[in-house]
């Protein structure tokens, strides 16, 4: 059974940074193309970027609204997605989600993480 | 950017009523990657659909999606009081992926 577990959410100031992480089982996640995925309090959800495997290239793509201030990254050892938020803003504020598509079986969520930026 | 439009934004009706939600991308959809969804207050997205017509594991068969290319539908055969709720279709057939802005199923 797939498995994502999101961490590192918190109180940040505007202009902090933070790491978030997703620790992922019951799948390869070697080759595996992961996302990430946030929702605003009260607001629809938004695709934030994801990252292919490293036999696919290990490339990344990102939403407009975070292109030059979050990045991707994995580690395959441990299998793990991460996402390093820098200079946040207010409206990043959300629950933050680490998704995985399979085929045959669709695609799995995290039960996510709140990430709170606020003076 | 592919931009997803669903329709209604509210529907109101009544348990045992038929239900049927629409999708409409910008351009066409690749390899028809079309994900439907359902959410409740307080919990993550709970995949209904998958490429367009596959059901998810363990979702009712009253639950269904059909089409392909731009246009797109999730049918609930007869609801369920728990099937009130919002629904959102989301495309990863081109980057970057996008979702619809949901649509809410309320009570009538």
């Amino acid at each position: 059974e797939v498995q994502l577990v999101e961490s590192g959410g918190g109180l940040v100031k505007p202009g902090g940074s933070l790491r978030l992480s997703c620790a992922a089982s019951g799948f390869t996640f070697t080759y595996a193309w992961m996302n990430w995925v946030r929702q605003a309090p009260g607001k629809g959800l938004e695709w934030v970027g994801r990252i292919k495997s490293k036999t696919d290239g290990g490339t990344t793509d990102y939403a407009a609204p975070v292109k030059g201030r979050f990045t991707i990254s994995r580690d395959d050892s441990k299998s793990t997605l991460y996402l390093q938020m820098n200079s946040l803003k207010t409206e990043d504020t959300a629950v933050y989600y680490c998704i995985n598509y399979k085929s045959g079986s669709g695609w799995s969520w995290g039960q996510g993480t709140l990430v709170t930026v606020s003076s | 950017e592919i931009v997803l439009t669903q329709s209604p934004a509210t529907l109101s009706l009544s348990p045992g009523e038929r239900a049927t939600l629409s999708c409409g991308a910008s351009q066409s959809v690749t390899s028809n990657y079309l994900a439907w969804y359902q959410q409740k207050p307080g919990l993550a997205p709970r995949l209904l659909i998958y490429d367009a017509s596959n059901r998810a594991t363990g979702i009712p068969d009253r639950f269904s999606g059909s089409g392909s290319g731009t246009d797109f539908t999730l049918t609930i055969s007869r609801l369920e009081p728990e099937d009130f709720a919002v629904y959102y279709c989301q495309q990863s057939g081109s980057s970057p992926y996008t979702f619809g802005q949901g649509t809410k199923l309320e009570i009538k």
